[in-house]
């Protein structure tokens, strides 16, 4: 099974850039997560979905949205890039919150 | 709001246990976890402990609970090479996965 997959893997945007990264699980689970990891400020939430409809703020959510497309789909968005949005992104799901949630491979972006 | 805490750094020699430490706010949560991270990788699932236990075994690893003092530990025996990685804590809180920084164990040969 391929689990959670994300695209792209790498990426380099430029400041005030948008683009969209996407998150599919083939699992059906209902809860899907977006975090960012940073060096020192370990895994940060982003947004989070509990359910199909439904998303609801992170830790840091500041200049990011996102859409669960339906139950396989999350995907998340930058719509003006800035250079502290550079980091790792994770997407995760898991059947409920306290069930193991499975990740992806990671997004690594840069904004320059 | 749940926070959880735990050391940046963990180094050892390959043969000796490691002791990874994390604290928590909120003991409401009905499951706290240990999640691995290897370099270039997503997490893994490395196990869990229900929070009516005070310990779980598991090969290698053993998970201590101590609710009282709200503190989750993870001992790895015979730590290896392969060991060296970034291992995270998480627990769940209002409907959210909240997760530790992380601790890079770092083993020598």
């Amino acid at each position: 099974n391929a689990g959670v997959t994300q695209t792209p893997k790498f990426q380099v945007l430029k400041t005030g850039q948008s683009m969209t990264l996407q998150c599919a699980q083939d699992m059906n689970h209902n809860s899907m997560y977006w975090y960012r990891q940073d060096p020192g400020m370990g895994l940060r939430l982003i947004y989070y979905s509990a359910s199909e409809g439904t998303t609801d703020k992170g830790e840091v959510p500041n200049g990011y949205n996102v859409s669960r497309l339906n139950k396989r789909e999350f995907s998340l968005r930058l719509e003006s890039a800035a250079p502290s949005q550079t980091s790792v992104y994770f997407c995760a799901s898991s059947d409920t919150v306290n069930t193991e949630a499975f990740f992806g491979q990671g997004t690594r972006l840069t904004v320059v | 709001g749940e926070d959880v805490e735990q050391s940046l750094f963990l180094s050892v020699r390959e043969g000796d246990s490691s002791v990874i430490n994390c604290t928590y706010t909120d003991s409401s949560s009905t499951y706290l976890y240990w999640y691995k991270q290897e370099p270039g990788a997503g997490l893994q699932l490395l196990t869990y402990i229900f929070s009516n236990m005070d310990m779980k075994q598991d090969q290698r690893l053993t998970v201590l609970l101590n609710k009282k003092d709200k503190h989750l530990s993870l001992r790895i025996a015979d730590t290896q090479t392969g060991d060296s990685a970034i291992y995270f804590c998480a627990a769940p809180w209002g409907g959210k996965l909240i997760f530790g920084q992380g601790t890079e164990l770092s083993v020598k040969p």
